[in-house]
């Protein structure tokens, strides 16, 4: 089956550490996001990555931190910088709409990160 | 600036009781503009894409519907099943970059 997977489930962390939140996919797809979603307040892209080695900040990046190696993986590092990493975290993947067509952005099961 | 609006915030329904969530954008340029399904806990799943105004797309019991300004996802006797929130997102012309609304929480009463 082709999708998205995102690991952990859960995820705990004490102030101060570093954690990193994993996302993979097999569709293919050349662009990838990580998204935060807090309640009342939508998704708000934190980064985005349209080609392997390549990443450009979204609205929210201060205290984040990510890498694209390969075009099947886009792992999130929260730093200790992030002053309010709880939340549920969204990874998601696309095609490139270059035809004027597609831009649909197919979504992973999440993370929730909490903040000891 | 690009911005969605989605309206109401939250709609009780009783099954069966069709009704319409509403999605406002303000956009430059709209290359396209995407209904999501989202359940407590989960990820968004894809419903629809709509292109360009006047079209519609249909799925089960949702119709979507686009003009210039909004879109309608219009839901035809909802089941219980249909309760979660749905969320509207815009794509911009020249960007990648999706703009969400906050959403509708949907809940339907058997």
């Amino acid at each position: 089956d082709g999708g998205i997977t995102q690991s952990p489930k859960y995820l705990f962390r004490k102030e101060g550490q570093n954690v990193t939140l994993s996302c993979e996919q097999n569709l293919n797809h050349d662009a990838m996001y990580w998204y935060r979603q807090d309640p009342g307040q939508g998704l708000r892209l934190i980064y985005y990555s349209q080609i392997v080695n390549d990443f450009q900040k979204g609205d929210i990046a201060e205290g984040y931190s990510v890498s694209r190696e390969k075009k099947e993986s886009f792992p999130l590092t929260v730093t200790s910088a992030q002053k309010n990493p709880t939340a549920f975290y969204l990874c998601a993947s696309s095609i490139l709409s270059t035809s004027g067509r597609g831009g649909e952005q197919f979504f992973g099961p999440g993370t929730r990160l909490t903040v000891l | 600036e690009d911005q969605v609006t989605q309206s109401p915030e939250a709609l009780r329904l009783q099954e069966g009781e069709s009704s319409s969530l509403n999605c406002s954008y303000t956009v430059s340029g709209l290359r396209g503009l995407f209904w999501y399904r989202q359940d407590p806990g989960k990820g968004p799943e894809f419903l629809f894409t709509l292109y360009s105004a006047g079209e519609e797309k249909e799925k089960e019991r949702l119709k979507a519907t686009l003009t210039k300004k909004e879109s309608f996802l219009h839901i035809t006797a909802p089941k219980p099943e249909d309760s979660a929130t749905y969320l509207c997102a815009v794509l911009p012309g020249g960007s990648e970059k999706l703009v969400f609304g906050k959403g509708t929480k949907l809940t339907v009463n058997p």
